[in-house]
């Protein structure tokens, strides 16, 4: 069953704090997204991994960073979080190659940062 | 942007009509996707139309590319309550590795 699972799926912190949001696929995808969604500016690409210890920077990745250590798993960190990282959050992941380019979403988290 | 310069639009009607979205892109593209994010999930892919296709059909929805005008649109036919959701458009990057959204159209059917 292709599949990707986020959590949490709700999380509330306080400005400072550390957040981590964690991904999983299991479709063995060598990519792997983390995209931010804040109302009328569609999707934002925060970072893509290409595969295990191979990330890169998307459109807008201050703030965050990113960890993937098995292929199966992304995880999105945020050091000292501050309000205006309040979003919803998507991971999503995608087969190398593959002539559609479908890229597979979570279903998201909401994180609100106080 | 690799997309034109439409805003969020939003679009209510009733169940049963049919309706048309339309996004226009500025860079050449081999595939143009559709993708529709209902509330609280994430998107899913819905239809893609590549370069050498002019209109894909599935069920009710019917995608067609301009490549002359550099455009796409997706059309849903007698919709459902249940086609309420936004759309977005997506092309890859040249390298493929990225995609390139568009701003989104939300679709409200009522009954």
């Amino acid at each position: 069953d292709m599949k990707v699972t986020q959590m949490p799926r709700y999380l509330i912190k306080r400005m400072g704090e550390n957040v981590l949001l964690e991904c999983g696929q299991d479709m063995s995808h060598e990519t792997m997204y983390w995209y931010r969604q804040d109302p009328g500016l569609g999707l934002q690409l925060i970072y893509i991994s290409y595969d295990v210890d191979s990330n890169s920077e998307g459109d807008i990745p201050k703030g965050y960073r990113v960890s993937r250590k098995k292929r199966e798993h992304f995880s999105l960190i945020l050091d000292s979080a501050k309000t205006n990282q309040t979003s919803v959050y998507f991971c999503a992941s995608s087969l190398t190659g593959g002539s559609s380019y479908e890229q597979y979403f979570g279903p998201g988290t909401r994180l609100t940062v106080l | 942007s690799q997309w034109g310069e439409e805003n969020l639009q939003a679009l209510s009607i009733q169940e049963g009509e049919d309706v048309t979205m339309n996004c226009s892109y500025k860079t050449y593209t081999t595939v143009v996707q559709w993708y529709r994010q209902k509330s609280g999930k994430g998107p899913a892919l819905i239809i893609l139309i590549r370069s050498n296709e002019r209109e894909k059909r599935s069920g009710r929805l019917r995608a067609t590319l301009d490549t002359s005008s550099q455009s796409s649109s997706l059309s849903i036919t007698g919709t459902l309550a249940t086609d309420t959701a936004v759309y977005f458009c997506a092309t890859p990057t040249s390298s493929g590795q990225k995609l390139v959204f568009g701003q989104g159209t939300i679709l409200k059917v009522y009954l």
